[in-house]
Parts: C-alpha cells; sequence; structure tokens
C-alpha cells in the first residue's frame, strides 16, 4: 500500500460544480497535511494546510479525519482556472515529506 | 509570501556533461531543502532531503555519487547532475522548508526542465 493514495482521476466537472477529494495516509504517527495545487510543468503551490479542525478559505475547504486517515479537499463553485493537479502532502515524523500521486481536475464551460 | 528562487529553469545538454541546479530561499533561512524529480504525467518523486552543514539524505535508488547535492549555507542548496544521460532528462524542483513555531510550510522552486541530448 503507498503511504499516500489519491484518485489520479481525471475528474471532469462543470462550471460552479462543487467536487470533492480524497487523500488516504498509511501512517497514523503522521503530523501535518497539505493540499497543493500543480499546473502542468510548474511547481505546485501551496493552497491550504490541513488543520485538525478544519479549515476554509473562500471556495476551498478541507478537512482531515485522523481516524480514518484521510484528508479531504472541497472545492465549491468550480471555476475553469481550477483545472489543474491537486498534491496531497503528508509529512510524517522528522523530515519526511511524501506526495500523493495527485488528482487531475478538469473544469468545463 | 516566502520565495524560493532555482535556477536555470531549462537546460539542454549533451550526453555526459554535468549540469548544476541551484536551489535559494530568498527571504528565509532554510535549514532543510528537498529535491525532487517528476517525469511527465507522474507525482513528484523525492530524491534527497539536504541539510545545511551535513550530508544529504538520499531515497532508495538515488545515487549519490550522480546527484551531487550541497547545502553549504542557509539560503543555497545545489544539485549537480554528474555525467548526465538522456535518461535523466526529467523536471527536478527544489524546496524549502519555512518554519514559524509549530507552522510550517513548504515553497517550492520554478523547477528545472533537463533535456539531456
Amino acid at each position: 500500500r503507498k503511504e499516500v493514495e489519491q484518485d489520479p482521476g481525471p475528474f471532469n466537472v462543470p462550471e460552479g460544480a462543487t467536487v470533492a477529494f480524497n487523500c488516504t495516509y498509511s501512517n497514523s504517527a503522521s503530523q501535518s497535511f497539505f493540499w497543493y495545487r500543480q499546473d502542468c510543468r510548474k511547481e505546485p503551490k501551496l493552497l491550504m494546510s490541513v488543520y485538525s479542525s478544519g479549515n476554509e478559505d473562500g471556495r476551498f475547504t478541507a478537512q482531515l479525519n485522523r481516524a480514518s486517515q484521510y484528508i479531504s479537499l472541497l472545492i465549491r463553485d468550480s471555476k475553469l482556472s481550477d483545472s489543474a493537479t491537486y498534491l496531497c502532502v503528508v509529512n510524517n515524523a522528522g523530515n519526511m515529506l511524501t506526495f500523493g500521486g495527485g488528482t487531475r481536475l478538469m473544469v468545463k464551460p | 509570501g516566502a520565495v524560493v528562487s532555482q535556477h536555470p529553469s531549462w537546460v539542454i545538454c549533451k550526453s555526459g556533461t554535468s549540469v548544476k541546479i541551484e536551489c535559494r530561499s530568498l527571504d528565509f533561512q532554510a535549514t532543510t531543502m528537498f529535491w525532487y524529480r517528476q517525469f511527465p504525467k507522474q507525482s513528484l518523486m523525492l530524491m534527497a532531503t539536504s541539510n545545511e552543514g551535513s550530508k544529504a539524505t538520499y531515497e532508495q535508488g538515488v545515487e549519490k555519487d550522480k546527484f551531487l547535492i550541497n547545502h553549504a549555507s542557509l539560503t543555497l542548496s545545489t544539485l549537480t547532475v554528474t555525467s548526465a544521460h538522456p535518461e535523466d532528462s526529467s523536471f527536478y524542483i527544489c524546496s524549502a522548508r519555512e518554519r514559524q513555531g509549530i507552522n510550517e510550510k513548504l515553497f517550492f522552486g520554478s523547477g528545472t526542465q533537463l533535456s539531456v541530448l
């Protein structure tokens, strides 16, 4: 089993739709969690950190479920510009940062 | 926000030559930097963790003698691909970790596309 797993997609959704991605992690000692966005041939950019209490930033909501060992990202009112690959990143104890394989989102007119 | 500068952004070189990629944290000190490689349509694969003032920690399967990492200061880490071959052609990205108390963020360089002929 991979340490961090994501559904690769692609998720094809119409503009205005709500879409959610999950990311599961295998190490119960994982401490920090992040969602990154990566456009083709560009560097990943931090979208949001994921806190135990969950957090929201505009149309984006991230949640952490430690019991089931997954984090989620919800995007409301999808825009064309949201089309990208969304990477789940998990920080285990120490310096280990593990990336999920990414989930591709394509928002269509 | 914090900025990480990586250059060059694009390199084309002949097989057998060495290529150096620099990664700088511009407005914060990064005791730890990371080097990744990304092949088309795949996720980032961690190559090594670079700690300032000490030897890098390489992931399994990454040849330390081929991918030389130097982290001589708190703001600069370099990756040298020695005797590059066409199979080394890839997108290389560095990142630096910024810690502020219990919070931490990871910032990425803009990446280097290496093409070995």
